[in-house]
């Protein structure tokens, strides 16, 4: 497809479940962010990958946050023992960025709306 | 700490009206500041994005500021029509992958 992809859109999970939210990104577009956004807040920058160096995890609110980028395309976004803080919408971005100078248009996909009961 | 503040949280006009979205953010060692815009159920779109060095930037009928002495960003919207409403997101760069985000403004334009 020609923007970033998203599944599921919608996601209900009962608390302490483990869940998997997926990211396509645009083709290639080295860099893929993923974000959250509760309710009423701004978006919180979680993970950042760039090429085939070490992601940035440091937005990972705690370890049962993980993400993974299999063959520099798609990401996973893993959260285990839900609970229901973790209620919010996810969304990814992807971005052509080649250098710390480089400008960095991010394209976001439609994100996925998680609920935990 | 590094926040980023968007009043008004949300506003109101009429069809044709000129408007400002104002946005501020408290560290000006920035990266670069960018403006969203968030339907309801789809991703953000990016409107504009300003590098650290220009001090405004246009694109039709939007038009984004930047002051980074005053730590401030506008953006201005021309004659408003009722497809402009969303929520509109300031998104300030502070190095090479931090990106702090705005809670917004919630845009209604009436007909």
């Amino acid at each position: 497809g020609a923007g970033v992809s998203q599944s599921p859109s919608n996601k209900v999970t009962e608390k302490g479940k483990d869940v998997e939210l997926r990211c396509d990104p645009i083709s290639g577009h080295t860099a893929l962010y993923w974000y959250r956004q509760s309710l009423g807040q701004g978006l919180e920058f979680l993970i950042y990958f760039q090429g085939n160096s070490a992601p940035d995890k440091s937005g990972l609110p705690s370890d049962r946050f993980s993400a993974e980028r299999t063959g520099g395309s798609v990401s996973t976004l893993t959260i285990q023992r839900t609970q229901q803080e973790d209620s919010a919408v996810y969304l990814c971005a992807s971005s052509s960025r080649a250098g710390y100078d480089a400008k960095n248009i991010q394209y976001f996909g439609a994100g996925t709306r998680l609920s935990v009961l | 700490k590094q926040e980023v503040t968007q009043i008004p949280a949300a506003l109101s006009v009429p069809e044709g009206e000129n408007l400002v979205l104002n946005c501020s953010f408290t560290d000006s060692a920035i990266y670069n500041l960018q403006w969203f815009r968030q339907d309801p159920g789809k991703g953000l779109t990016s409107l504009l994005l300003i590098q650290s060095s220009q001090r405004e930037q246009t694109s039709g009928r939007l038009n984004a500021s930047l002051d980074k002495s005053s730590g401030r960003s506008t953006l201005y919207i021309a004659a408003s029509q009722p497809g402009d409403s969303a929520t509109y997101l300031c998104a300030v760069e502070y190095n090479n992958n931090d990106m702090r985000f705005g809670a917004g403004t919630r845009l209604t334009v009436k007909p």
